[in-house]
């Protein structure tokens, strides 16, 4: 997975309570991302890094913040889980914008009761 | 409609055939393109990355692009039953620079 870890991997959680899922990458990619991947929808972009500190949203980004102090950690937060939160959670990294290979984390599977 | 089209399936091809993967993109201006291979349960796994018009071979796979008609396809030559899997169709659009777009893939089956 191109020395890129998520933790935990696994999490089932009630609704109402805050959730933080942790990427942690060692290739000193500038570009990080959070992805969530659904039935039907295919992987939809939540939230993306560009550098430590520089965030920026994407299209499913309402009730995800994000934050990144050190180039090798992307955290994503849920404020306040919601049953419609329940999905698979991808994080992806990327050396250049301009070609953009993408490579991905083995995944988060979240469950929200 | 959809920024990144493809046929979900499945895809049915006996073993040792060509199977034929396809997608269509709405931004004329792409740049990038790329197809993942998405084992059930797994995270996708880049196998194929294309940029120009023309084709690209790597080993079994062969990337397609035509920008003209904005499609890109894959070719999976000699198809083994550990090619069924997802495969999604990812695009580089000029419009969303530095981020991609997913298809929503296309299940391919391959029968012995």
């Amino acid at each position: 997975d191109a020395g890129i870890t998520q933790s935990p991997r696994h999490k089932v959680t009630e609704t109402g309570t805050p959730v933080t899922l942790r990427c942690h990458q060692t290739e000193n990619h500038r570009y990080m991302y959070w992805y969530r991947q659904d039935p039907g929808h295919g992987l939809r972009l939540i939230h993306y890094s560009y550098g430590v500190k520089d965030t920026d949203k994407g299209e499913v980004s309402d009730g995800y913040s994000v934050s990144r102090s050190k180039t090798e950690d992307f955290l994503l937060t849920l404020e306040s889980a919601t049953s419609s939160q329940t999905s698979v959670y991808f994080c992806a990294i990327s050396e250049l914008a301009a070609y953009n290979e993408q490579f991905f984390g083995p995944g988060t599977r979240l469950t929200v009761l | 409609q959809k920024e990144v089209e493809q046929n979900s399936g499945p895809l049915s091809v006996p073993e040792g055939a060509i199977a034929s993967l396809n997608c269509t993109y709405s931004d004329r201006g792409s740049q990038s393109f790329f197809w993942y291979r998405q084992y059930s349960g797994k995270s996708p796994e880049l196998i194929m990355s294309i940029y120009s018009n023309g084709d690209k071979e790597d080993g079994r796979f062969t990337a397609q692009l035509n920008k003209a008609s904005q499609y890109v396809s894959l070719l999976i030559r000699d198809s083994q039953p550990s090619d069924s899997a997802t495969y999604l169709c990812a695009v580089n659009m000029f419009s969303t620079a530095s981020k991609l777009t997913f298809g929503t893939g296309t299940r391919l089956q391959v029968t012995l």
